[in-house]
């Protein structure tokens, strides 16, 4: 069965460096999503693309936080620099045109 | 905007008892309301739409307009259904879906 691919799973760094997340989504989704979830909440959507376009990145901290998919497939998301508010588990999801959210494992971020 | 409330973060039953998981939504608009799952050591995965009308793994669902509710049901809870739930909302046209906090439900035997 396809499923959504994440790594890494679990990534530690120091505030101000850089870190990076790669997504890749089930063949044939169009629509993928990166989602910050904190601890005890619930997932809040990043960025969500079409193909390669964004659609909605109103909830992401472009200052520090940039998310590219240029071919339309496998996507990356980065933070620099990070901030210890960073800490989160980092979620990425694909889906068709309106169907079901299919998430991968995700990504924990711990920043020191 | 839309918003979705699950007023309780934490929800335990006895195996066989009634259980309900509450949602409120706020939204100016026909949504698609969903209910996600996620078991123990398993990624977040789909429960039930609103739109199907299914009955999954003894759970359902109904969308009342009028109160702005999608809330969980099951009649006899099992142990299997210990986990964390959210409830999703998106907007027409496969817009941005939003996820409330989420409840951990417990299943005591």
């Amino acid at each position: 069965e396809a499923e959504v691919a994440q790594s890494p799973r679990y990534k530690i760094t120091e505030k101000s460096q850089a870190v990076a997340f790669w997504c890749d989504p089930i063949s044939g989704h169009a629509t993928l999503y990166w989602y910050r979830q904190i601890l005890g909440q619930g997932p809040e959507l990043l960025v969500q693309f079409q193909d390669e376009s964004v659609v909605d990145d109103s909830q992401l901290p472009k200052d520090r936080f940039s998310a590219e998919r240029l071919k339309g497939v496998d996507s990356t998301l980065k933070i620099q620099p990070a901030e210890l508010g960073d800490s989160a588990m980092y979620l990425c999801a694909s889906s068709l045109a309106r169907g079901e959210l299919f998430f991968g494992e995700g990504s924990r971020l711990t920043v020191l | 905007a839309q918003r979705v409330t699950q007023p309780e973060k934490l929800l335990s039953v006895f195996k066989g008892a009634p259980v309900e998981l509450k949602c409120n939504y706020s939204y100016s608009g026909s949504p698609e309301l969903f209910w996600y799952v996620q078991y123990s050591r398993q990624r977040l995965q789909l429960l039930l739409r609103h739109i199907s009308r299914e009955s999954i793994k003894g759970f359902t669902a109904d969308l009342n307009k009028g109160e702005t509710s999608f809330h969980l049901k099951k009649p006899f809870a099992q142990e299997e259904d210990s986990a964390m739930y959210y409830c999703a909302l998106r907007g027409p046209n496969a817009g941005k879906s939003t996820f409330g906090d989420g409840t951990t439900l417990t299943v005591k035997p």
